[in-house]
């Protein structure tokens, strides 16, 4: 497999659930990123994980908890969601350290909240 | 200061015509501007991207026109095509660190074959 691949596609849980969104890159990068992404908003970076560390975090609310076991795998664990988490969630991966490199996104997991 | 203002919101082009889509920033320190296209179902794909210190960059039927001064960067579709139809983000990315990157909130493109 290439580039940014997430699982699952789709996922439907309930608010009192426990969840995890798995992100694997194949592109030798030491960057990853979770996005949200909603209805006719821009894009909102959540974390930010750069050689493993934990660089940034948005503000997000502590019932999303990310985990980098390794440079090239990202999890997203989930619990106690709220309707308004409904959202594609994407990961996103670059090579950080020199000239700004572009981020490489998966295509996504499609998360609804019941 | 960290937002990246885009427009339109949606874009109808007929075939063969040129979009255009209009961004804006505000932060100097701004220095890598890349446009990001998306596909129904699929996640945000690199179109192209211009550095400050040039005023355009083409690839192929795309072009980035960048104006320094007045802080806004457009991308131009020459003879659009209805694969072209699709949303496009625009984005500012500031150097060094893991990338600090801010999204326009996306055009939807639409191409009337």
């Amino acid at each position: 497999e290439t580039g940014v691949t997430q699982t699952p596609r789709h996922l439907v849980m309930g608010m009192t659930n426990k969840k995890s969104l798995k992100c694997e890159q194949h592109l030798g990068h030491n960057a990853m990123y979770w996005y949200k992404q909603s209805a006719k908003k821009p894009l909102e970076l959540m974390f930010v994980y750069n050689f493993k560390e934990q660089t940034e975090n948005n503000s997000v609310p502590s019932r999303f908890s990310p985990e980098c076991p390794n440079s090239s795998h990202l999890f997203l664990h989930l619990h106690t969601l709220q309707p308004e988490d409904s959202a594609l969630y994407l990961c996103a991966s670059s090579q950080e350290g020199g000239n700004n490199q572009p981020q490489h996104f998966g295509d996504g997991t499609r998360l609804s909240i019941l | 200061q960290q937002q990246v203002k885009q427009s339109p919101q949606s874009l109808i082009v007929q075939k063969g015509g040129i979009s255009i889509i209009n961004c804006a920033y505000e932060n100097t320190a701004f220095d890598y501007f890349p446009w990001y296209q998306q596909f129904p179902g699929k996640g945000p794909a690199l179109l192209i991207a211009i550095r400050p210190d040039v005023s355009e960059k083409k690839e192929g039927r795309f072009t980035i026109s960048f104006n320094k001064s007045a802080k806004q960067f457009s991308l131009h579709i020459m003879d659009s095509q209805p694969g072209d139809s699709a949303t496009y983000f625009c984005a500012a990315q500031i150097v060094g660190g893991a990338s600090k990157i801010i999204f326009g909130s996306g055009t939807r493109l639409s191409i009337r074959p």
